[in-house]
């Protein structure tokens, strides 16, 4: 019940295109839903994060969009580019503070 | 920004040997984490802390791992006899509140041969 799903494994995109990444959990005390960027070498970062009383959120190229009766949110890259190959993480959070990762998504845009 | 530092950034040790990994949290955080991930694998929770207490902690986090903040604004994770599946990244973060966004350090990569 603590596990969250994330596919693909890993994923291919032109230049321009669209990613989407989806991640689905079961445990309904989850209430924060955040994503990782991480380099090679580097800790993951804060990419976006949104909480279930919304149904999408989006900052820049990057949208967050939540189906709380599916249990499942989904990472958009719009017009990606080169410099977003990284790997993605989704997470859950529930109130008290227990992040649980999904298994990443490494992601490969090619010029 | 603030930003969470750990030192080293690469520590190689042999089995059984002590090591002690580093972190300086960003200053007004109250929630402290360590974060294992081995090479290509998922990001993997050993423990939480929060006021100067253990919070939580995973199967991972066996007898052999401690966790201490001796001073204001360290937090250490030390595995007292190291084996070989020890080796990975290991990251520090931490967070200001519950339900609020993790922010990680760079990461140890500990070495064990």
């Amino acid at each position: 019940q603590q596990q969250v799903k994330q596919s693909p494994q890993s994923l291919i995109v032109q230049k321009g295109g669209i990613s989407i990444i989806n991640c689905a959990y079961e445990n309904t005390a989850f209430d924060y839903f955040p994503w990782y960027q991480q380099f090679p070498g580097k800790g993951p970062a804060l990419l976006i994060a949104i909480r279930p009383d919304v149904s999408e959120k989006k900052e820049g190229r990057f949208t967050i969009s939540f189906n709380k009766s599916a249990k499942q949110f989904s990472l958009h890259i719009m017009d990606s580019q080169p410099g977003d190959s990284a790997t993605y993480f989704c997470a859950a959070v529930d109130y008290g503070q227990n992040f649980v990762f999904g298994p990443g998504t490494r992601l490969s845009v090619l010029p | 920004e603030p930003e969470v530092t750990q030192t080293p950034s690469h520590q190689v040790t042999q089995m059984g040997q002590e090591v002690i990994l580093r972190c300086v949290p960003i200053s007004n955080h109250l929630y402290f984490y360590w974060y294992r991930q081995i090479l290509g694998q998922k990001v993997e929770f050993l423990v939480s802390f929060y006021n100067n207490e253990i919070s939580e902690k995973s199967e991972i986090f066996d007898d052999q791992f401690s966790v201490e903040r001796p001073d204001g604004s360290n937090f250490t994770l030390k595995i007292r006899s190291t084996k070989l599946e020890d080796s990975a990244m290991y990251f520090c973060a931490s967070s200001a509140q519950p339900n609020s966004p993790l922010h990680f350090g760079n990461g140890t990569r500990l070495t064990v041969t």
